[in-house]
């Protein structure tokens, strides 16, 4: 059974490019969830998707950064015109559902390197 | 606020000693999971142990052990007669019962050992 899918592992920009980070769940999970971590930090939640839903994007920056997760196909988040700041590594989880006892699992993460 | 608070930042133990890792969080929810997780060198997040707050059981998992206190708010992690392996960050977080599963992490324990 594949687990979480990211790709690219290693992804570099120079500043004011786009960046696509891709997240294909484990197969039959329709929940999705996107992380940064910024260095020397801990996991910070950025959004919560469900097929073709944005649920929670609290987490999110307003601008330049988006997420989806269509009805086909992985789930891409999206950083528009990067900056320095925007390096970090982006982790993507997934579970079956929005219940507490489903375990999420984790990607291996894309490292961003803005330059 | 912080939810999740892992005091510590740095520790570093000479092999076979143990080390104990300090996890202390914040909720207004009677349900609720902690987790802990490990981040080697390599990057990737590899899940440890999810404990529900109903359920205060401490575990013992090979030299791993948890030790859960609702009364003082603490789910602590120890490594038993640690090894050059066991060399990485370590993550505790916090799942609450209405947040979509989504998890909030503390800034992690960097554990060097030194053989």
């Amino acid at each position: 059974n594949a687990g979480v899918m990211q790709n690219p592992r290693h992804l570099v920009r120079r500043r004011g490019q786009e960046a696509r980070l891709r997240c294909s769940p484990v197969k039959g999970h329709s929940h999705v969830y996107w992380y940064r971590q910024l260095p020397e930090e801990g996991l910070k939640f950025m959004v919560y998707l469900q097929k073709e839903n944005i649920i929670d994007e609290s987490g999110m920056p307003k601008e330049r950064f988006s997420a989806e997760f269509p009805k086909e196909g992985p789930s891409i988040l999206r950083i528009q015109q990067v900056v320095r700041g925007d390096s970090a590594a982006y982790f993507c989880a997934s579970s079956p559902s929005s219940a507490m006892n489903t375990e999420a699992f984790f990607g291996q993460g894309t490292r961003l390197t803005v330059v | 606020a912080q939810k999740v608070t892992q005091a510590q930042t740095e520790i570093s133990v000479v092999e076979k000693e143990d080390v104990t890792l300090d996890c202390v969080y914040e909720t207004r929810d009677t349900t609720y999971y902690l987790f802990w997780y490990k981040q080697p060198p390599s990057g990737e997040l590899v899940f440890l142990i999810r404990r529900n707050s109903f359920d205060e059981q401490n575990e013992i998992s090979g030299r791993y052990s948890w030790n859960f206190q609702k009364s003082t708010s603490s789910f602590n992690f120890t490594i038993t007669a640690s090894q050059v392996v066991d060399s990485a960050v370590y993550f505790c977080a916090l799942s609450e019962a209405y947040g979509n599963n989504r998890l909030a992490f503390g800034k992690g324990n960097q554990v060097v050992v030194i053989p």
